[in-house]
């Protein structure tokens, strides 16, 4: 089955900096690929997501990168803000079970203002 | 207002002491599932299910059942709970897997002394 890697686990930047979140995947076969982001005490909410067939997807400031080859998958927030502090889970497709998605361990995002 | 409802948000129960965790969701999903979130180990599928009376095993399905009477509720069975069963769980929704996002309940935060 797919397994999913995700680093760091913790990241802190300063306000304004950019962020880059990056996942590794083993199943060459996976296909979709979303991104989720955690407020403390809250539940995990889509930002992002992004299928095989396409090679990058901007929304605002946050982006996400596919290499299919290198088999791993990045996110990337410009410009960041305080209200981005969170922890942000990468997750891929299991394409042997179909129905799964297997989510990376997750990152802890600190912005200082 | 689209959500998922999980019930209850806390609870501190003894080991062996069956219990029920439910999920309700208003959006004519036919997939739902049921998450594990516990520190750096991320997200981890218990049971999932495609459809009324369709459920699958997930990554760690060991101690939990669940069942799928009807297309809007996803109860969470914990039979004889154990100690390592503490931690955050998340019911989550979707058109289906791979078509839209997975909408989280508000996660249920469980203790097993």
């Amino acid at each position: 089955g797919e397994n999913v890697e995700q680093h760091p686990s913790t990241l802190s930047v300063q306000e304004g900096d950019s962020a880059v979140i990056k996942c590794t995947y083993s199943d060459s076969a996976s296909n979709y690929f979303p991104w989720y982001k955690q407020e403390l005490g809250k539940r995990p909410q889509l930002i992002i997501d992004i299928r095989s067939n396409v090679g990058e997807k901007k929304d605002q400031r946050i982006a996400v990168t596919l290499n299919k080859t290198a088999k791993h998958f990045s996110l990337h927030i410009t410009e960041t803000q305080p209200e981005d502090s969170a922890v942000y889970f990468c997750a891929a497709s299991d394409m042997e079970y179909g129905n799964k998605l297997v989510f990376g361990a997750g990152t802890i995002l600190r912005v200082k203002s | 207002e689209a959500q998922v409802t999980q019930n209850p948000r806390y609870l501190i129960t003894v080991t062996g002491k069956k219990l029920t965790v439910t999920c309700s969701q208003n959006m004519n999903h036919e997939y739902m599932s049921w998450y594990r979130q516990d520190p750096g180990l991320g997200l981890r599928q218990i049971y999932y299910s495609m459809n009324v009376e369709v459920t699958d095993k997930g990554d760690v399905p060991e101690g939990y059942k669940v069942s799928r009477k009807e297309k809007r509720n996803f109860p969470l069975i914990l039979e004889s709970p154990s100690p390592n069963q503490t931690s955050l769980y998340f019911c989550a929704s979707s058109k289906g897997i791979f078509t839209g996002e997975l909408f989280f309940g508000e996660g249920s935060r469980l203790t097993v002394l």
